[in-house]
């Protein structure tokens, strides 16, 4: 089954203990991108991939880190997080060819930051 | 600075009535417009897309318009059923391997 899955789908944590999102797909996509949720704001772009070791800052990337070694994986890392990234967290893939902007999300990530 | 607008946080529509849901963009780069449906504790779905060389695509009960002179785009659907009721983002790419940017949703509730 062609899907994206992320792990872990809830966590809680506290501030500045750092944390790993990990985000697998099984599509052979090159894109790989995270968005994050919040009330009012809509889905924001964190960062994106367009292939293996090419990243590239989306529209909120502060505070976030990521790496893309293989072309399935693409982890989302906060080496020190906040109450401000208290969020919801979607891991997303796109075949790119054609890329119309379609993309297959993950589930979610719940992340809380006390 | 919002590129994409849905300026209707929520909708209520009757069952089988139709529903209309509204975006604006100001970015003239786009050129791929899409619609996303989530469900709670789910992952969005794509639904239906365009691309800026089209005013219109359907597929079923669902008709996305295009309206480039006006930077504005719609989705239809018709006729409205329960199952709808989730959220739904629009959203803009310039196409090519360019990111993906979403509205902030519109909550569309379908009432039996």
């Amino acid at each position: 089954e062609a899907q994206v899955t992320q792990n872990p789908r809830y966590l809680i944590t506290v501030t500045g203990k750092k944390l790993t999102v990990t985000c697998s797909q099984n599509m052979n996509h090159e894109y790989m991108s995270w968005y994050r949720q919040d009330p009012g704001l809509g889905l924001r772009q964190i960062y994106y991939s367009m292939n293996v070791e090419v990243t590239d800052k989306g529209d909120v990337p502060e505070g976030y880190k990521v790496s893309r070694k293989e072309k399935r994986n693409f982890p989302l890392i906060l080496e020190s997080p906040s109450p401000n990234q208290t969020s919801l967290y979607f891991c997303a893939s796109s075949s790119g060819q054609p890329n119309t902007g379609e993309l297959f999300f993950g589930e979610g990530s719940r992340l809380t930051v006390l | 600075d919002q590129q994409v607008k849905q300026n209707s946080p929520s909708l209520s529509v009757q069952e089988g009535r139709i529903s209309i849901l509204n975006c604006d963009y100001t970015n003239s780069m786009f050129d791929y417009f899409l619609w996303y449906k989530k469900y709670p504790a789910e992952g969005p779905t794509f639904l239906i897309s365009i691309s800026s060389i089209k005013d219109k695509n359907e597929d079923g009960r669902f008709t996305v318009f295009l309206n480039k002179s006006a930077k504005h785009l719609s989705l239809h659907i018709v006729p409205s059923q329960p199952g709808d009721s989730a959220v739904y983002f629009c959203a803009a790419s310039p196409g090519g391997y360019q990111k993906v940017t979403f509205g902030t949703g519109t909550k569309l509730q379908v009432i039996p």
